[in-house]
């Protein structure tokens, strides 16, 4: 069974900096893309950037808002995903879901963590 | 930058009876849309990508439809439980981005 557990959310000061992890589980980890998404307190749902696999190069892309600031990195060795986020907003306050990313085509997430909440506010 | 619209933003169904939401992309994007739902509490679960492959475990009274701009979630005959939010999600290859609709809420008539 997959699982993805994500960890290290918290309260924190705008222009603080907080490191997400995501443990998974269920399957071979260093053979799937990966992808954090996002939701802000009663919105919708944001993708934030995904990392290939190393195989595919380990290249990570991001969206607009958090390119500059965010960065996710693997460890295969410990099949956990890293979201370093860093220049914290207040509107960076949401609930951050690790995923898989689909094997046909990489344009969907198939599995989903259960989400760490993160909140800035001063 | 692709802009994903559902409608309606509500949608209210009685149990037994066939519930279709849509999607719409700015631009073309082929296939490569997918749709989700969302219950209170909960992480988003996958239900179609490729705009009508059924993910693993979906019921086979959700299906999908559409290609281009245009795309249907379609549940064919409402149980308790799929009372929920649904959002479609579409991907583009260059830069890559993935965007989401703002949602659909399908509740209990």
């Amino acid at each position: 069974e997959v699982q993805l557990v994500e960890s290290g959310g918290g309260l924190l000061k705008p222009g603080g900096s907080l490191r997400l992890s995501c443990a998974a589980s269920g399957f071979t980890f260093s053979n799937a893309w990966m992808s954090w998404v996002r939701q802000a307190p009663g919105k919708g749902l944001e993708w934030i950037g995904r990392i290939k696999t190393e195989t595919d190069g380990g290249t990570t892309d991001y969206a607009a808002p958090v390119k500059g600031r965010f960065t996710i990195s693997r460890d295969d060795s410990k099949n956990t995903l890293f979201l370093q986020m860093n220049s914290l907003k207040i509107e960076d306050t949401a609930v951050y879901y690790c995923t898989t990313v689909g094997v046909m085509g990489a344009t969907y997430f198939d599995y989903w963590g259960q989400g760490t909440l993160v909140t800035v506010s001063s | 930058e692709i802009v994903m619209t559902q409608s309606p933003a509500t949608l209210s169904v009685s149990p037994g009876e066939r519930a279709t939401l849509s999607c719409r992309a700015s631009q073309s994007i082929s296939s490569n849309l997918a749709w989700y739902q969302q219950k209170p509490g909960q992480a988003p679960r996958l239900l179609i990508y490729g705009a009508s492959t059924r993910a693993t475990g979906i019921p086979a009274r959700f299906s999908g439809s559409g290609s281009g701009t245009e795309f249907t979630l379609t549940i064919s005959s409402l149980q308790s439980e799929d009372f929920a939010v649904y959002y479609c999600q579409q991907f583009n290859d260059w830069p890559p981005r993935y965007t989401f609709g703002q949602g659909t809420k399908l509740e209990i008539k």
